[in-house]
This record gives C-alpha cells, sequence and structure tokens, in this order.
C-alpha cells in the first residue's frame, strides 16, 4: 500500500537553528510530492511542491526541499529558522495514477517548536 | 488568488440532528473537491473525493449515507453529517483542485470545527 512516513514527530529548536526535516513515501512510480505548513489556528498552506525538473526545489518562507527518486525521500529543509516557524509540517504525495483522482496520500505529520 | 471557503467555521449540534458545511471555491474552478478530517494533533483523514456532477468517491470505512457529499457546481461542494453523534465530533477540512493550470494542487479551507453534544 502506498505510504508516507515522517521520521519526526515532535522538534524543538532554537532561533538560527537548521531544520530538516524527513520524509519517505513507498510508491514506484511517478509521484508529485508536497509539503504543506499548518501554524496554530491556522488552515493548511502549501510550502512548496515537485512535480518535475529540478529535484531542489524552494519554497516560500525560505525553506527548500530535495527530490532523491532513488532513496523515495523529499526531505524539508530550511537553514536558520525563525520562531515564526512554529507550526505543524505534513508532507504529502500524489501518485500519478489514472483514475486515482491525483488524491494526496499524507504523513502523520511534525510539530516545530522553535524556541526564542 | 486560490481561495477556498467554508461555512460555518464552527457548529456546535444535538445529537441526532444533521449538519451541513459548504466548500466554496472563491476565484477558480474546481472540478474536484475533497473532504477531510483532522483529529487533534493528528494528520489529515481522506474522507472523500467529491466530483461536480457525479456521485462522491468514498474511502473505505467512511458511511457514504452519513456523511453525504454534494458537489452541484463547479465552485461549490457540500458535507452533510446526519444523524450526528458525539463521535462525529471533529475539524472537517475540505480542499478544491483547480482545473486550469493542470497542476493538481489542492487548496485548503480553514476548515469546520464541528462538536456535537
Amino acid at each position: 500500500a502506498q505510504s508516507v512516513s515522517q521520521h519526526n514527530h515532535h522538534v524543538i529548536l532554537s532561533e538560527a537553528a537548521s531544520l530538516e526535516l524527513g520524509c519517505n513515501y513507498s510508491y514506484g512510480g511517478t509521484v508529485n510530492l508536497f509539503w504543506y505548513v499548518q501554524y496554530p489556528g491556522q488552515h493548511l498552506q502549501l510550502l512548496l511542491k515537485y512535480f518535475s525538473g529540478d529535484p531542489l526545489v524552494k519554497g516560500i518562507k525560505g525553506f527548500e526541499a530535495e527530490f532523491i527518486k532513488s532513496k523515495f525521500s523529499f526531505n524539508l529543509r530550511k537553514p536558520s529558522v525563525q520562531w515564526s516557524d512554529t507550526a505543524e509540517y505534513f508532507c504529502a504525495v500524489s501518485p500519478t495514477l489514472a483514475g486515482n483522482n491525483r488524491k494526496l496520500i499524507w504523513g502523520l505529520g511534525t510539530s516545530l517548536a522553535v524556541n526564542p | 488568488g486560490a481561495v477556498v471557503s467554508q461555512h460555518p467555521s464552527w457548529v456546535i449540534c444535538k445529537s441526532g440532528t444533521s449538519v451541513k458545511i459548504e466548500c466554496r471555491s472563491l476565484d477558480f474552478q474546481a472540478t474536484t473537491m475533497f473532504w477531510y478530517r483532522q483529529f487533534p494533533k493528528q494528520s489529515l483523514m481522506l474522507m472523500a473525493t467529491s466530483n461536480e456532477g457525479s456521485k462522491a468517491t468514498y474511502e473505505q470505512g467512511v458511511e457514504k449515507d452519513k456523511f453525504l457529499i454534494n458537489h452541484a457546481s463547479l465552485t461549490l461542494s457540500t458535507l452533510t453529517v446526519t444523524s450526528a453523534h458525539p463521535e462525529d465530533s471533529s475539524f472537517y477540512i475540505c480542499s478544491a483542485r483547480e482545473i486550469q493550470t493542470g497542476t493538481y494542487e489542492q487548496y485548503f479551507g480553514p476548515g469546520t470545527r464541528l462538536t456535537v453534544t
């Protein structure tokens, strides 16, 4: 079965620390990859996405992610986090199957707390 | 652009009653909308996929007679929780997929908090 695994459930960092959140998926075919963020009390927002081309994608607010096909991974990174990055981060994968409606398969999320 | 709204943002109802939640794409057309349920501190659980003009596709384990979905237009989908019970209390989120760009990106609504007493 297709699944998405986020390795870190809770991460606590100090401001200016570097961030890397792991995401692996299990599916052998072509996928579209997403990272979403949910700030406290707010709705889900797209951070970045990968469809094709350069496997290193840059998103909003200084985030980037690298798609490594051989490792089925799409890790999220930010060189220097801020207190305002405190949020829930979700990795999602959409297998490009015909008739699949391109629905998203979600990881369980990572709760990031950044201490000022 | 690409704004999705939900109404109401929160609702409290008595056990046994029905509640309707609306999901609207405000500035784009969406042939497909998705309904999710989110439990506290957990990920999103896809309930059903709603396609305009056709019957919704429900995920395994989701009762289609309890969670009625109607997608009557390219900008509106509704979820009706029928004969609600306290265990239906949850955060319901919809998303809409834009058709023009072909990117299959989903835009999310702010969610509806349902509390059944």
